[in-house]
């Protein structure tokens, strides 16, 4: 049973535009959230994260959107890049120490078009 | 710096054998983790260490994985017998003592079970 569930597999978004991408979650335990990007042949970087105590943490042209009620995270990426093609793994952890087990999710391959 | 680093970028072998994946932690970091990338499953946790002891290994198949770290520089994750459904990409993580300390990844092992 997947805790963290990242729908679509697959995003094409044009260069200059918002991507968005969605990930829920099922465990209401979970108290902090990550995203992580990879290039192929690549491991994952840690790209943005946000506790629960708070609804939107912003990064450059990264923000995160947390809504608790709907057990639903989303990452904004304005504007999206060329570069900005990559995997993006949705994260969850009950806790966030470094002993904190990180639950993932499946995955979304987002494609910038020029 | 250097980041984790893996050993064999790419491995196949015949099912029966036994493999050894190798992986060098960022120095000073107290956190080891194991994950291993299937389509199916996305990143799951297969073990974790925290200064050279396992923390938990519940992701583990403990008939046939095994995962040591004899010292706080180098971990390995051994396969016997290995399984087709061992194959997958395996990846190494550390991070440091701390909040929100995020996991820096490794680029992976590819691992083929013929």
């Amino acid at each position: 049973d997947q805790q963290v569930k990242q729908n679509s597999p697959s995003l094409s978004v044009q260069e200059g535009r918002i991507s968005i991408l969605n990930c829920d979650y099922t465990n209401s335990m979970f108290d902090y959230f990550l995203w992580y990007k990879k290039y192929p042949a690549e491991g994952p970087t840690f790209l943005i994260s946000i506790s629960s105590i708070k609804d939107k943490n912003e990064d450059g042209r990264f923000t995160v959107f947390l809504n608790k009620s709907a057990k639903h995270l989303s990452l904004h990426i304005v504007p999206s890049q060329p570069g900005d093609s990559a995997v993006y793994f949705c994260a969850a952890s009950v806790g966030y120490s470094s002993a904190s087990k990180i639950i993932f999710g499946s995955g979304t391959r987002l494609s910038i078009r020029p | 710096d250097a980041g984790v680093i893996q050993s064999p970028r790419h491995e196949v072998t015949e099912m029966g054998q036994e493999v050894t994946l190798r992986c060098k932690p960022i120095s000073g970091h107290d956190y080891l983790f194991w994950y291993r990338q299937t389509m199916m499953q996305g990143l799951e946790l297969l073990v974790y260490f925290n200064n050279k002891a396992v923390m938990d290994d519940s992701g583990m198949p403990k008939d046939r994985f095994s995962a040591k770290m004899p010292n706080a520089s180098f971990s390995t994750l051994k396969i016997q017998p290995s399984e087709p459904r061992d194959s997958a990409v395996y990846f190494c993580a550390s991070s440091s003592q701390g909040r929100g300390q995020p996991q820096h990844f490794g680029d992976g092992t590819r691992l083929s079970i013929l």
